[in-house]
Protein backbone atom coordinates (compact mmCIF):
# COMPACT_ATOMS: atom_id res chain seq x y z
CA UNK A 1 0.00 0.00 0.00
CA UNK A 2 0.92 3.94 0.18
CA UNK A 3 3.06 5.35 2.47
CA UNK A 4 3.74 8.68 2.85
CA UNK A 5 6.89 10.13 4.36
CA UNK A 6 7.41 13.86 5.80
CA UNK A 7 10.51 15.96 5.99
CA UNK A 8 11.49 17.66 8.76
CA UNK A 9 9.07 16.98 11.46
CA UNK A 10 10.25 20.18 13.27
CA UNK A 11 10.79 23.21 11.53
CA UNK A 12 11.75 27.28 12.88
CA UNK A 13 12.16 30.41 10.51
CA UNK A 14 12.41 33.50 11.37
CA UNK A 15 9.14 35.89 10.75
CA UNK A 16 9.39 36.48 7.17
CA UNK A 17 11.69 34.08 5.79
CA UNK A 18 10.41 30.66 3.78
CA UNK A 19 9.77 27.76 4.71
CA UNK A 20 9.69 24.41 2.68
CA UNK A 21 8.21 20.75 3.57
CA UNK A 22 8.99 17.87 1.31
CA UNK A 23 6.74 14.34 1.20
CA UNK A 24 7.78 11.68 -0.73
CA UNK A 25 5.12 8.88 -1.66
CA UNK A 26 5.59 5.23 -2.74
CA UNK A 27 2.46 4.28 -5.00
CA UNK A 28 3.33 5.94 -8.74
CA UNK A 29 -0.48 5.18 -8.77
CA UNK A 30 -1.48 8.15 -6.42
CA UNK A 31 -3.02 11.15 -8.23
CA UNK A 32 -4.24 13.51 -5.34
CA UNK A 33 -1.92 15.33 -2.81
CA UNK A 34 -3.53 17.62 -0.24
CA UNK A 35 -1.91 19.87 2.45
CA UNK A 36 -3.50 20.72 5.73
CA UNK A 37 -2.98 22.78 8.69
CA UNK A 38 -3.91 21.99 12.15
CA UNK A 39 -3.49 24.32 14.33
CA UNK A 40 -3.05 23.46 18.27
CA UNK A 41 -6.68 21.41 19.74
CA UNK A 42 -8.53 21.91 16.59
CA UNK A 43 -9.62 20.22 13.31
CA UNK A 44 -7.27 20.10 10.00
CA UNK A 45 -8.10 22.63 6.97
CA UNK A 46 -6.96 22.21 3.31
CA UNK A 47 -4.94 25.16 2.62
CA UNK A 48 -3.65 23.68 -1.06
CA UNK A 49 -3.84 21.06 -3.44
CA UNK A 50 -2.42 19.85 -6.64
CA UNK A 51 -3.11 16.91 -8.77
CA UNK A 52 -0.51 14.69 -10.62
CA UNK A 53 -1.50 16.06 -14.18
CA UNK A 54 0.17 19.51 -12.85
CA UNK A 55 3.23 20.33 -11.46
CA UNK A 56 2.90 23.20 -9.52
CA UNK A 57 0.24 25.43 -7.94
CA UNK A 58 0.32 28.84 -6.05
CA UNK A 59 -2.62 30.76 -3.84
CA UNK A 60 -0.62 33.77 -2.50
CA UNK A 61 2.01 33.11 -0.53
CA UNK A 62 1.92 29.51 -0.31
CA UNK A 63 2.88 26.99 -3.64
CA UNK A 64 3.39 22.95 -4.23
CA UNK A 65 5.03 21.48 -6.37
CA UNK A 66 4.99 17.86 -7.81
CA UNK A 67 7.73 16.25 -9.16
CA UNK A 68 5.78 12.24 -10.39
CA UNK A 69 9.71 10.78 -11.49
CA UNK A 70 11.31 11.06 -8.29
CA UNK A 71 7.54 10.58 -6.37
CA UNK A 72 7.99 13.68 -4.14
CA UNK A 73 5.81 17.08 -3.34
CA UNK A 74 6.80 19.93 -1.70
CA UNK A 75 4.62 22.60 0.17
CA UNK A 76 6.37 26.75 0.04
CA UNK A 77 5.58 28.91 1.94
CA UNK A 78 7.32 32.37 1.43
CA UNK A 79 7.26 35.50 3.70
CA UNK A 80 6.54 33.84 7.17
CA UNK A 81 3.98 35.25 9.36
CA UNK A 82 3.23 34.17 13.12
CA UNK A 83 -0.28 32.90 12.38
CA UNK A 84 1.68 29.91 9.88
CA UNK A 85 2.73 28.61 13.35
CA UNK A 86 0.84 24.77 13.08
CA UNK A 87 0.89 21.88 12.05
CA UNK A 88 0.84 20.89 8.43
CA UNK A 89 0.51 17.53 7.07
CA UNK A 90 1.00 16.28 3.26
CA UNK A 91 -0.91 13.44 2.10
CA UNK A 92 -1.14 10.96 -0.72
CA UNK A 93 -4.80 9.75 -2.42
CA UNK A 94 -4.47 6.58 -4.29
CA UNK A 95 -6.49 4.81 -6.81
CA UNK A 96 -8.75 3.07 -4.16
CA UNK A 97 -9.72 6.33 -2.51
CA UNK A 98 -7.71 5.96 0.70
CA UNK A 99 -5.68 9.52 1.51
CA UNK A 100 -2.20 8.46 3.19
CA UNK A 101 -1.25 10.88 5.11
CA UNK A 102 2.63 11.83 6.73
CA UNK A 103 3.45 12.26 10.38
CA UNK A 104 3.01 16.04 10.32
CA UNK A 105 5.63 19.07 10.11
CA UNK A 106 5.80 21.21 12.70
CA UNK A 107 6.26 25.06 11.99
CA UNK A 108 7.13 27.91 14.29
CA UNK A 109 7.60 31.48 13.29
CA UNK A 110 10.30 33.17 15.50
CA UNK A 111 9.64 36.73 16.03
CA UNK B 1 -25.03 24.93 7.31
CA UNK B 2 -23.54 23.41 10.14
CA UNK B 3 -21.39 21.31 7.53
CA UNK B 4 -20.05 17.79 9.68
CA UNK B 5 -21.19 17.62 13.11
CA UNK B 6 -19.35 14.86 15.39
CA UNK B 7 -20.54 13.73 18.45
CA UNK B 8 -19.78 13.81 21.70
CA UNK B 9 -16.62 15.57 21.73
CA UNK B 10 -14.91 13.71 24.59
CA UNK B 11 -15.55 10.07 26.01
CA UNK B 12 -14.36 7.75 28.57
CA UNK B 13 -14.57 3.93 28.02
CA UNK B 14 -13.75 1.32 30.45
CA UNK B 15 -12.02 -1.52 28.58
CA UNK B 16 -14.25 -3.88 27.03
CA UNK B 17 -17.58 -1.28 26.65
CA UNK B 18 -18.97 -0.41 23.31
CA UNK B 19 -20.32 3.10 22.11
CA UNK B 20 -20.90 4.69 18.51
CA UNK B 21 -18.97 7.64 17.79
CA UNK B 22 -21.47 9.82 15.52
CA UNK B 23 -20.78 11.83 12.21
CA UNK B 24 -23.78 13.79 10.27
CA UNK B 25 -22.88 16.04 7.38
CA UNK B 26 -25.63 18.26 5.56
CA UNK B 27 -23.40 19.43 2.39
CA UNK B 28 -24.41 16.28 0.18
CA UNK B 29 -20.92 14.62 0.41
CA UNK B 30 -20.63 11.15 -1.31
CA UNK B 31 -17.55 10.14 -0.08
CA UNK B 32 -17.20 10.25 4.58
CA UNK B 33 -14.19 8.95 6.24
CA UNK B 34 -13.21 8.12 9.57
CA UNK B 35 -9.48 9.01 10.91
CA UNK B 36 -8.39 8.47 14.44
CA UNK B 37 -4.83 10.85 15.21
CA UNK B 38 -2.11 9.74 17.72
CA UNK B 39 0.47 12.28 18.77
CA UNK B 40 3.28 11.80 16.07
CA UNK B 41 1.53 9.63 13.36
CA UNK B 42 -0.67 11.85 11.79
CA UNK B 43 -3.89 10.51 10.67
CA UNK B 44 -4.78 6.85 10.13
CA UNK B 45 -8.02 5.97 7.96
CA UNK B 46 -9.96 3.65 9.50
CA UNK B 47 -13.26 3.15 7.20
CA UNK B 48 -14.80 5.16 4.40
CA UNK B 49 -17.60 5.08 2.59
CA UNK B 50 -18.62 6.27 -1.59
CA UNK B 51 -22.01 6.59 -1.12
CA UNK B 52 -24.53 5.06 0.78
CA UNK B 53 -24.89 1.60 1.13
CA UNK B 54 -20.84 1.47 0.45
CA UNK B 55 -18.12 1.00 2.56
CA UNK B 56 -14.41 -0.40 2.86
CA UNK B 57 -11.57 -0.74 5.52
CA UNK B 58 -8.74 1.87 5.58
CA UNK B 59 -5.27 1.51 7.02
CA UNK B 60 -6.64 0.51 10.45
CA UNK B 61 -10.19 -0.67 10.89
CA UNK B 62 -9.88 -3.54 13.33
CA UNK B 63 -12.19 -3.48 16.33
CA UNK B 64 -14.04 -0.44 14.62
CA UNK B 65 -17.22 -1.07 12.31
CA UNK B 66 -19.23 1.27 10.44
CA UNK B 67 -22.15 1.89 8.25
CA UNK B 68 -23.69 4.04 5.89
CA UNK B 69 -27.45 3.66 5.33
CA UNK B 70 -28.28 7.60 4.23
CA UNK B 71 -25.99 9.91 2.46
CA UNK B 72 -25.92 12.25 5.69
CA UNK B 73 -24.80 9.96 8.41
CA UNK B 74 -21.77 7.83 8.90
CA UNK B 75 -21.45 6.37 12.82
CA UNK B 76 -18.22 4.50 13.98
CA UNK B 77 -18.76 1.73 16.42
CA UNK B 78 -15.96 0.43 18.68
CA UNK B 79 -16.83 -2.89 19.30
CA UNK B 80 -15.19 -3.71 22.67
CA UNK B 81 -12.80 -0.48 23.88
CA UNK B 82 -9.27 -1.31 24.37
CA UNK B 83 -6.59 1.61 25.45
CA UNK B 84 -4.89 1.03 22.42
CA UNK B 85 -8.07 3.25 21.06
CA UNK B 86 -7.15 5.94 23.19
CA UNK B 87 -6.81 8.66 21.03
CA UNK B 88 -8.80 11.43 19.43
CA UNK B 89 -11.13 10.70 15.87
CA UNK B 90 -12.07 12.86 13.21
CA UNK B 91 -14.84 12.12 11.22
CA UNK B 92 -14.55 14.08 7.09
CA UNK B 93 -16.72 14.26 4.41
CA UNK B 94 -16.03 15.23 0.76
CA UNK B 95 -18.32 15.96 -2.32
CA UNK B 96 -15.98 12.90 -4.17
CA UNK B 97 -12.97 10.83 -3.12
CA UNK B 98 -9.66 12.37 -3.97
CA UNK B 99 -10.91 16.18 -3.32
CA UNK B 100 -10.90 18.96 -0.37
CA UNK B 101 -11.81 16.99 3.14
CA UNK B 102 -13.94 18.58 5.34
CA UNK B 103 -13.25 17.81 9.17
CA UNK B 104 -15.78 17.17 12.50
CA UNK B 105 -14.58 19.08 15.11
CA UNK B 106 -13.25 15.50 16.89
CA UNK B 107 -14.11 12.82 19.13
CA UNK B 108 -11.57 12.86 22.25
CA UNK B 109 -11.38 9.06 23.27
CA UNK B 110 -10.39 8.10 26.29
CA UNK B 111 -10.28 4.30 26.84
CA UNK B 112 -8.99 3.21 30.88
Amino acid sequence: GENVEQHPSTLSVQEGDSAVIKCTYSDSASNYFPWYKQELGKRPQLIIDIRSNVGEKKDQRIAVTLNKTAKHFSLHITETQPEDSAVYFCAAGDSNYQLIWGAGTKLIIKP
Amino acid sequence: NAGVTQTPKFQVLKTGQSMTLQCAQDMNHEYMSWYRQDPGMGLRLIHYSVGAGITDQGEVPNGYNVSRSTTEDFPLRLLSAAPSQTSVYFCASSRQPNSPLHFGNGTRLTVT
